[in-house]
């Protein structure tokens, strides 16, 4: 049992726009920025969002993220046959004193 | 261009030991802090362990306290996990992992991945 809590899938037709929600607690995401990762099919992770809504150099816009209160959710604009993996949310826990991940979300592009 | 490349993976048995290693190159790794975080296999990521810089701070999951330990040689760009009292359930692709800290207003976990190195816990 993950400590952030997500759907365990997602899907969306070329160009439709997906959302990702992720659920946590005051002592993860209600006082600690989100980060989102991406996992695309055998490969490592790789990091697309951090600080709640920032995106690394490189990611395309149509990734974003936004948090209020204890969720955050992370929305893909124009969704791409190249999209389809796993989407991981993470928060610093201060009452763990350590990271934690929700338990992913498989996107399919149908 | 940042690598970090792991090593040490293999089969052990239960109560068994082993050390992986992550060489880093493309970056001065003496300012950043790192991570090892883990996969089991067809499962989601669980954050192993954390240090800062200078091993001043050092973090661990409930699930490995005590058993593993996190340490790192700047002179080497060189990271580590000492992995004792090994169990079916650390069985997981373990990955090393820079965290860039702050920088500016934000804070940049994570940024950078190795591939990862597979361990397997069985008799």
């Amino acid at each position: 049992q993950s400590v952030l809590t997500q759907p365990p899938s997602a899907s969306g037709t070329p160009g439709q726009r997906v959302t990702i929600s992720c659920s946590g607690t005051s002592s993860n995401i209600g006082s600690r920025a989100v980060n989102w990762c991406q996992q695309l099919p055998g490969t490592a992770p790789k990091l697309l969002i951090f600080s709640n809504d920032q995106r690394p150099s490189g990611v395309p816009d149509r990734f974003s993220g936004s948090k209020s209160g204890t969720s955050a959710s992370l929305a893909i604009s124009g969704l791409q046959s190249e999209d389809e993996g796993d989407y991981y949310c993470v928060a610093w826990d201060d009452s763990l004193n350590g990271w934690v991940f929700g338990g992913g979300t498989k996107v399919t592009v149908l | 261009e940042v690598q970090l490349v792991e090593s040490g993976g293999g089969l052990v048995e239960p109560g068994g030991s082993l050390r992986l290693s992550c060489a880093a190159s493309g970056f001065t790794f003496s300012d950043y802090e790192m991570n090892w975080v883990r996969q089991a296999p067809g499962k989601g990521l669980e954050w192993v362990a954390y240090t800062t810089s200078t091993e001043s701070t050092l973090y661990y999951a409930d699930s490995v306290k005590g058993r593993f330990t996190i340490s790192r040689d700047n002179a080497k760009n060189s990271l580590y996990l000492q992995m004792n009292s090994l169990r079916a359930e650390d069985t997981a692709v373990y990955y090393c992992v820079r965290d860039a800290g702050y920088r500016g207003r934000y804070w940049i976990p994570f940024d950078y991945w190795g591939q990862g190195t597979l361990v397997t816990v069985s008799s």
